[in-house]
C-alpha cells in the first residue's frame, strides 16, 4: 500500500522567511507526485508534478524537487498569500487514465506580515 | 479558464437518508474522480471512471454508488446516511494521464 507522510504539520514563518516542505513516500511504482495547495472551504489546486528523480518545477516563489524516498517544497521569500495547507500526492503506474491519488495530511504554512 | 463544477455546494440530510452529488468536469475531460475529505484530514480516494466505465475503486462504502454518463459528468449516489458520511466530497477531472484537477466540493451535514 503507498504511504506518503508530510512534515512539518504546521510551519509559521514570517514574510520573506524561505523553508522546505518535505514529502516521503513508500510505494511500489510512481507515476508521478503530486504538489497541490489548498485553502479552507476549497479543493485542492494543482502546483506540480514531478516524474522521474532529480526532476525540478518551479512557480513563482515555490520549486519542487524529487528524489527516488522524497520530495522537497521550496518556498522562497514567502507573502501572506502563500498561507494554505501543502499537499503531497502519488499516483501509481496503470495501463488506464483514472488511476488515484493518494495524499499525505498535508503541512498547514502561515506567513506572518 | 473553466473549472470542475459540483452541486450543490452544500447539502443538508438526516440520517438512513439519500443524496446526489453532481460533479461536471472540465470541457474535454474525459476522467473523474471522488474523493472524500474529514475535517483536518487528507483526501481519500473513493472511485474514478475513464470514458464511462470505473476505472479504480476505492474506500468506497457499499452504500455509495457512481457513474459517469455520456456527456462525462458524474453523480456519486449516498443511501442509508450516516453521521459519519459528514464531510466534503470533491471531484476531480483530468485528460488521459494528466494531472487530476479539484471542483471545490460539496459540503455533507448529515444530522
Amino acid at each position: 500500500e503507498d504511504q506518503v507522510t508530510q512534515s512539518p504539520e504546521a510551519l509559521r514563518l514570517q514574510e520573506g522567511e524561505s523553508s522546505s516542505l518535505n514529502c516521503s513516500y513508500t510505494v511500489s511504482g510512481l507515476r508521478g507526485l503530486f504538489w497541490y495547495r489548498q485553502d479552507p472551504g476549497k479543493g485542492p489546486e494543482f502546483l506540480f508534478t514531478l516524474y522521474s528523480a532529480g526532476e525540478e518545477k518551479e512557480k513563482e516563489r515555490l520549486k519542487a524537487t524529487l528524489t527516488k524516498k522524497e520530495s522537497f517544497l521550496h518556498i522562497t521569500a514567502p507573502k501572506p498569500e502563500d498561507s494554505a495547507t501543502y499537499l503531497c500526492a502519488v499516483q501509481p503506474p496503470g495501463g488506464t487514465s483514472g488511476s488515484r491519488l493518494t495524499f499525505g495530511e498535508g503541512t498547514q504554512l502561515t506567513v506572518n506580515p | 479558464a473553466a473549472g470542475v463544477i459540483q452541486s450543490p455546494r452544500h447539502l443538508i440530510k438526516e440520517k438512513r437518508e439519500t443524496a446526489t452529488l453532481k460533479c461536471y468536469p472540465i470541457p474535454r475531460h474525459d476522467t473523474v474522480y471522488w474523493y472524500q475529505q474529514g475535517p483536518g484530514q487528507d483526501p481519500q480516494f473513493l472511485i474514478s471512471f475513464y470514458e464511462k466505465m470505473q476505472s479504480d475503486k476505492g474506500s468506497i462504502p457499499d452504500r455509495f454508488s457512481a457513474q459517469q454518463f455520456s456527456d462525462y459528468h458524474s453523480e456519486l449516489n449516498m443511501s442509508s446516511l450516516e453521521l459519519g458520511d459528514s464531510a466534503l466530497y470533491f471531484c476531480a477531472s483530468s485528460l488521459p494521464n494528466q494531472p487530476q484537477h479539484f471542483g471545490d466540493g460539496t459540503r455533507l451535514s448529515i444530522l
